[in-house]
């Protein structure tokens, strides 16, 4: 079965708006890491935190982790059309990788 | 650096004929995997291998067998197709000097058995 779960399975906000999706997983995790995937196209690796951080950023994007609650968040910031892509989050336990159905963000101009 | 490269882009079986899909990837990364995506789905681990002779079964291995020729290729085979395995493949791979974490991906082959 996926680990992990996004919510929710689509977003469509304006630009400018922040986005925020989440990410809940089942066992302890080595690290927990976001992709993007244009449709059609291969996954993009965008964001990865470790078991212990609770926090990191990069540019407009904030990640968060709570371990204790199995779950962690994406948050876009100043939202633009061409972030317009499905986000997956992805477990690691020891190199098993488990994806979870992904969030469908549509940013409109 | 081509990145992680995939052949063929498109492929279409007849159900029970066989074929394999090729990885290679110029990182000299140690891990690769092998994943599939089925419509509206992430990605779903078949096999992956952390590093030059070894392999290991994922979350969906049933009907595939890989193949870790060198440190540059890891193949996927399919002996005999079935429609439940139309679906689009990507294989990833991580592990280098400095981007251990990150998995870079191919772009991947659609798949359809008939």
């Amino acid at each position: 079965s996926q680990q992990g779960e996004e919510d929710p399975q689509a977003l469509s906000i304006q630009e400018g708006e922040n986005a925020t999706m989440n990410c809940s997983y089942k066992t302890s995790i080595n690290n927990l890491q976001w992709y993007r995937q244009n449709s059609g196209r291969g996954l993009v690796h965008l964001i990865l935190i470790r078991s212990n951080e609770r926090e990191k950023h990069s540019g407009r994007l904030r990640v968060t982790l709570d371990t204790s609650k199995k779950s962690s968040s994406l948050l876009i910031t100043a939202s633009r059309a061409a972030d317009t892509a499905s986000y997956f989050c992805a477990t690691d336990v020891n190199n098993d990788m488990r994806f979870g159905a992904g969030t469908r963000l549509t940013v409109k101009p | 650096n081509a990145g992680v490269t995939q052949t063929p882009k498109f492929q279409v079986l007849k159900t029970g004929q066989s074929m394999t899909l090729q990885c290679a990837q110029d990182m000299n990364h140690n891990s690769m995997y092998w994943y599939r995506q089925d419509p509206g789905m992430g990605l779903r681990l078949i096999y992956y291998s952390a590093s030059e002779g070894t392999t290991d079964k994922g979350e969906v291995p049933n009907g595939y067998n890989v193949s870790r020729l060198n440190k540059r290729e890891f193949s996927l085979r399919l002996e005999s197709a079935a429609p439940s395995q139309t679906s689009v493949y990507f294989c990833a791979s991580r592990g280098g000097p400095r981007a251990w974490d990150t998995q870079y991906f191919g772009p991947g082959t659609r798949l359809t058995v008939l």
